[in-house]
Protein backbone atom coordinates (compact mmCIF):
# COMPACT_ATOMS: atom_id res chain seq x y z
CA UNK A 1 0.00 0.00 0.00
CA UNK A 2 1.81 3.15 -1.22
CA UNK A 3 1.20 6.12 1.54
CA UNK A 4 2.03 8.89 -0.22
CA UNK A 5 1.84 9.07 -3.55
CA UNK A 6 2.64 11.75 -6.58
CA UNK A 7 1.90 12.42 -9.94
CA UNK A 8 3.34 12.07 -12.32
CA UNK A 9 6.86 11.15 -11.15
CA UNK A 10 8.81 12.77 -14.10
CA UNK A 11 7.63 16.18 -15.48
CA UNK A 12 9.51 17.47 -18.70
CA UNK A 13 7.81 20.83 -19.97
CA UNK A 14 9.12 23.99 -21.95
CA UNK A 15 9.05 27.38 -20.28
CA UNK A 16 6.42 29.54 -19.58
CA UNK A 17 3.79 26.73 -19.30
CA UNK A 18 2.03 25.98 -16.43
CA UNK A 19 1.70 22.34 -14.47
CA UNK A 20 0.24 20.52 -11.70
CA UNK A 21 1.80 18.03 -9.21
CA UNK A 22 -0.99 15.89 -7.63
CA UNK A 23 -0.36 14.07 -3.55
CA UNK A 24 -2.19 11.60 -2.12
CA UNK A 25 -1.92 9.91 0.99
CA UNK A 26 -3.83 7.10 2.53
CA UNK A 27 -2.86 7.63 6.57
CA UNK A 28 -4.96 9.46 7.62
CA UNK A 29 -3.28 12.68 8.17
CA UNK A 30 -3.99 15.87 9.11
CA UNK A 31 -1.18 18.11 7.32
CA UNK A 32 0.05 17.87 4.71
CA UNK A 33 3.43 19.80 2.93
CA UNK A 34 5.32 20.35 -0.01
CA UNK A 35 9.08 20.61 -0.48
CA UNK A 36 11.29 21.37 -2.76
CA UNK A 37 15.04 19.43 -3.47
CA UNK A 38 17.48 21.10 -5.82
CA UNK A 39 19.87 19.57 -7.77
CA UNK A 40 22.56 20.14 -4.51
CA UNK A 41 20.21 18.10 -2.37
CA UNK A 42 18.94 20.89 -0.37
CA UNK A 43 15.22 19.99 0.64
CA UNK A 44 13.16 23.09 1.71
CA UNK A 45 9.71 23.22 2.78
CA UNK A 46 7.39 25.56 0.39
CA UNK A 47 4.21 24.90 2.05
CA UNK A 48 1.88 22.78 5.14
CA UNK A 49 -1.58 22.52 5.07
CA UNK A 50 -3.55 21.14 7.98
CA UNK A 51 -6.90 20.20 7.85
CA UNK A 52 -7.24 22.05 4.06
CA UNK A 53 -5.59 25.20 5.72
CA UNK A 54 -2.65 26.77 4.72
CA UNK A 55 -0.21 27.27 7.88
CA UNK A 56 3.21 27.48 6.04
CA UNK A 57 3.90 29.59 3.58
CA UNK A 58 7.21 30.33 3.04
CA UNK A 59 9.06 32.79 0.23
CA UNK A 60 7.76 31.05 -2.78
CA UNK A 61 7.22 33.04 -5.82
CA UNK A 62 3.04 33.49 -6.59
CA UNK A 63 3.80 31.51 -9.86
CA UNK A 64 3.52 28.47 -6.84
CA UNK A 65 -0.02 28.06 -5.48
CA UNK A 66 -1.02 24.72 -3.42
CA UNK A 67 -4.62 23.83 -3.27
CA UNK A 68 -6.13 20.76 -1.23
CA UNK A 69 -9.62 20.07 -1.85
CA UNK A 70 -9.27 17.27 1.62
CA UNK A 71 -6.99 16.71 3.72
CA UNK A 72 -6.05 13.35 1.63
CA UNK A 73 -5.13 15.58 -1.07
CA UNK A 74 -2.30 18.23 -1.68
CA UNK A 75 -1.98 19.89 -5.39
CA UNK A 76 0.70 22.12 -6.20
CA UNK A 77 -0.02 24.00 -9.73
CA UNK A 78 2.96 25.96 -11.20
CA UNK A 79 2.27 28.44 -13.39
CA UNK A 80 4.61 30.13 -16.19
CA UNK A 81 7.45 27.66 -15.61
CA UNK A 82 11.01 29.14 -15.29
CA UNK A 83 14.49 26.90 -16.14
CA UNK A 84 14.74 27.56 -12.06
CA UNK A 85 12.42 25.40 -11.16
CA UNK A 86 13.96 22.70 -12.47
CA UNK A 87 13.93 20.16 -8.85
CA UNK A 88 12.37 17.40 -7.23
CA UNK A 89 9.20 18.28 -5.41
CA UNK A 90 8.42 16.36 -2.28
CA UNK A 91 4.87 15.76 -0.95
CA UNK A 92 5.01 14.68 2.61
CA UNK A 93 2.14 13.97 5.17
CA UNK A 94 2.20 14.44 8.96
CA UNK A 95 -0.19 13.02 12.01
CA UNK A 96 -1.32 16.51 13.11
CA UNK A 97 0.80 20.10 13.06
CA UNK A 98 3.89 19.90 15.30
CA UNK A 99 6.68 17.26 15.95
CA UNK A 100 5.12 14.32 14.40
CA UNK A 101 7.02 11.99 11.64
CA UNK A 102 6.78 12.94 8.40
CA UNK A 103 6.12 10.85 5.98
CA UNK A 104 7.32 11.49 2.33
CA UNK A 105 6.43 10.28 -1.17
CA UNK A 106 8.67 9.38 -4.07
CA UNK A 107 9.52 12.69 -5.16
CA UNK A 108 8.39 14.18 -9.09
CA UNK A 109 11.39 14.95 -11.22
CA UNK A 110 10.49 18.33 -12.81
CA UNK A 111 12.43 19.50 -15.76
CA UNK A 112 12.08 22.45 -17.50
CA UNK A 113 13.42 23.29 -20.86
CA UNK B 1 24.93 31.20 7.04
CA UNK B 2 22.74 28.63 6.40
CA UNK B 3 20.81 27.28 9.17
CA UNK B 4 21.97 23.72 9.05
CA UNK B 5 25.15 22.34 7.93
CA UNK B 6 26.36 18.95 6.86
CA UNK B 7 29.63 18.63 4.98
CA UNK B 8 27.81 16.62 1.23
CA UNK B 9 30.49 14.01 0.72
CA UNK B 10 30.80 11.67 -0.93
CA UNK B 11 32.31 9.92 1.76
CA UNK B 12 32.90 6.13 0.86
CA UNK B 13 33.93 3.59 3.44
CA UNK B 14 34.47 -0.21 3.31
CA UNK B 15 31.75 -2.61 4.91
CA UNK B 16 31.79 -2.96 8.36
CA UNK B 17 33.62 0.14 9.43
CA UNK B 18 31.63 2.86 11.94
CA UNK B 19 30.58 5.32 9.68
CA UNK B 20 30.32 9.26 11.45
CA UNK B 21 28.06 11.65 10.09
CA UNK B 22 27.98 14.95 12.05
CA UNK B 23 25.87 18.38 11.23
CA UNK B 24 25.88 21.53 12.79
CA UNK B 25 23.04 23.81 12.98
CA UNK B 26 23.18 27.73 14.05
CA UNK B 27 19.53 28.41 15.78
CA UNK B 28 19.68 28.38 19.35
CA UNK B 29 15.78 27.62 19.40
CA UNK B 30 16.36 24.28 17.72
CA UNK B 31 14.93 21.94 20.12
CA UNK B 32 14.51 18.74 18.24
CA UNK B 33 16.94 17.07 15.94
CA UNK B 34 16.11 14.24 13.29
CA UNK B 35 18.19 11.97 10.87
CA UNK B 36 16.74 11.32 7.26
CA UNK B 37 17.91 8.32 4.82
CA UNK B 38 16.89 9.14 1.55
CA UNK B 39 18.01 6.72 -1.02
CA UNK B 40 18.99 7.13 -5.14
CA UNK B 41 15.54 8.63 -6.52
CA UNK B 42 13.18 8.06 -3.22
CA UNK B 43 11.29 10.41 -0.49
CA UNK B 44 13.70 10.88 2.96
CA UNK B 45 12.44 8.48 5.65
CA UNK B 46 12.72 9.04 9.38
CA UNK B 47 15.44 7.18 10.41
CA UNK B 48 16.09 8.93 14.45
CA UNK B 49 14.58 11.28 16.03
CA UNK B 50 15.94 12.71 19.48
CA UNK B 51 14.85 15.91 21.55
CA UNK B 52 17.33 16.55 24.38
CA UNK B 53 21.14 16.46 24.38
CA UNK B 54 22.64 12.89 25.24
CA UNK B 55 22.24 9.33 22.95
CA UNK B 56 19.78 7.65 21.59
CA UNK B 57 20.40 4.14 20.42
CA UNK B 58 18.55 2.31 17.98
CA UNK B 59 20.00 -1.28 16.49
CA UNK B 60 23.25 -0.38 14.36
CA UNK B 61 22.38 3.36 14.64
CA UNK B 62 23.54 6.25 17.58
CA UNK B 63 22.54 9.78 17.24
CA UNK B 64 23.95 11.98 19.54
CA UNK B 65 22.95 15.93 20.11
CA UNK B 66 25.52 18.49 22.06
CA UNK B 67 22.96 21.42 22.48
CA UNK B 68 25.78 23.47 24.10
CA UNK B 69 28.04 23.18 20.98
CA UNK B 70 24.83 22.84 18.21
CA UNK B 71 26.50 19.57 17.18
CA UNK B 72 24.25 16.24 16.38
CA UNK B 73 26.33 13.04 15.03
CA UNK B 74 24.81 9.62 13.44
CA UNK B 75 26.76 6.77 14.35
CA UNK B 76 26.22 3.77 12.02
CA UNK B 77 27.83 0.35 13.48
CA UNK B 78 28.79 -2.56 11.24
CA UNK B 79 27.65 -0.71 7.82
CA UNK B 80 26.02 -2.68 5.25
CA UNK B 81 25.76 -1.83 1.54
CA UNK B 82 22.27 -1.50 2.39
CA UNK B 83 23.23 1.81 3.92
CA UNK B 84 24.12 3.89 1.42
CA UNK B 85 22.02 6.56 1.06
CA UNK B 86 22.21 10.57 1.74
CA UNK B 87 21.72 11.05 5.27
CA UNK B 88 20.02 14.60 6.15
CA UNK B 89 20.07 15.92 9.51
CA UNK B 90 16.58 18.35 10.18
CA UNK B 91 16.09 20.06 13.33
CA UNK B 92 12.97 22.05 14.66
CA UNK B 93 11.49 24.52 17.26
CA UNK B 94 8.93 22.74 17.39
CA UNK B 95 5.99 24.40 14.80
CA UNK B 96 6.51 21.70 11.93
CA UNK B 97 8.59 23.50 10.07
CA UNK B 98 11.35 21.03 9.34
CA UNK B 99 15.14 22.51 8.50
CA UNK B 100 16.97 20.21 6.80
CA UNK B 101 21.17 20.26 6.33
CA UNK B 102 22.25 19.41 2.59
CA UNK B 103 22.64 15.77 3.10
CA UNK B 104 25.93 13.46 3.27
CA UNK B 105 26.25 11.14 0.56
CA UNK B 106 27.60 7.63 2.17
CA UNK B 107 28.78 4.78 -0.09
CA UNK B 108 29.40 1.67 1.86
CA UNK B 109 31.34 -0.88 -0.27
CA UNK B 110 31.11 -4.15 -0.20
Amino acid sequence: DTAVSQTPKYLVTQMGNDKSIKCEQNLGHDTMYWYKQDSKKFLKIMFSYNNKELIINETVPNRFSPKSPDKAHLNLHINSLELGDSAVYFCASSQEAGVETQYFGPGTRLLVL
Amino acid sequence: QKEVEQDPGPLSVPEGAIVSLNCTYSNSAFQYFMWYRQYSRKGPELLMYTYSSGNKEDGRFTAQVDKSSKYISLFIRDSQPSDSATYLCANTQGAQKLVFGQGTRLTINP
